[in-house]
């Protein structure tokens, strides 16, 4: 059984670019969630996918958005990208909101 | 006001002593709670976690208790190890309208285990 996987683990861009980041979920795990956590800080809820819907958000502009496969895999987008975008962003799969997440290693964005 | 809240904020102990963590909280309803350990630049790895209804759950030396009443949780390390140092976040799942797969983080605990 594969946990989650992120890709890439570190990124740098220039502000006003575009970025895409890949999380491939746990075997079995239909949902999907995005979180962003800024150094020293715990983590924010981006958003969340379930079977392919977005059916949570947190309180992130639009230029924050994603997609999730019919494999059930996901990408987080940023338009845009603003220094204070610097951070670790973490994908988080589970089968439903009873079991436990599992999260993936993130990945590290700075943007400069 | 963030709605899960623990103590303390670091905490540096001797390798082989035992520690406890606090989480109170104030989300309500909620499904489960549930702690996780972080290192440094990695994702959360979960040790434990409860339903409303659970007193205790174990993991190896890990050791977590909810009291619903009071809204309180606890982490318990037995025996510390070196590589305990991490920070440990408390997470409880809200049970409400659409929310119910939102997870809500705490502030987290640094824990550093010396030798």
């Amino acid at each position: 059984e594969t946990g989650v996987t992120q890709s890439p683990t570190h990124l740098i861009k220039t502000r006003g670019q575009q970025v895409t980041l890949r999380c491939s979920s746990q075997s079995g795990h239909n949902t999907v969630s995005w979180y962003q956590q800024a150094l020293g800080q715990g983590p924010q809820f981006i958003f969340q996918y379930y079977r392919e819907e977005e059916n949570g958000r947190g309180n992130f502009p639009p230029r924050f958005s994603g997609l999730q496969f019919p494999n059930y895999s996901s990408e987080l987008n940023v338009n845009a990208l603003e220094l204070d975008d610097s951070a670790l962003y973490l994908c988080a799969s589970s089968r439903d909101s009873n079991y436990g997440y599992t999260f993936g290693s993130g990945t590290r964005l700075t943007v400069v | 006001k963030n709605q899960v809240e623990q103590s303390p904020q670091s905490l540096i102990i001797l390798e082989g002593k035992n520690c406890t963590l606090q989480c109170n909280y104030t989300v309500s309803p909620f499904s489960n709670l549930r702690w996780y350990k972080q290192d440094t630049g990695r994702g959360p790895v979960s040790l434990t976690i409860m339903t409303f209804s659970e007193n205790t759950k174990s993991n190896g030396r890990y050791t977590a208790t909810l009291d619903a009443d009071t809204k309180q949780s606890s982490l318990h390390i037995t025996a510390s190890q070196l590589s305990d140092s991490a920070s440990y976040i408390c997470v409880v799942s809200p049970n409400y309208g659409g929310a119910t797969n939102k997870l809500i983080f705490g502030t987290g605990t640094l824990l550093a285990v010396q030798p």
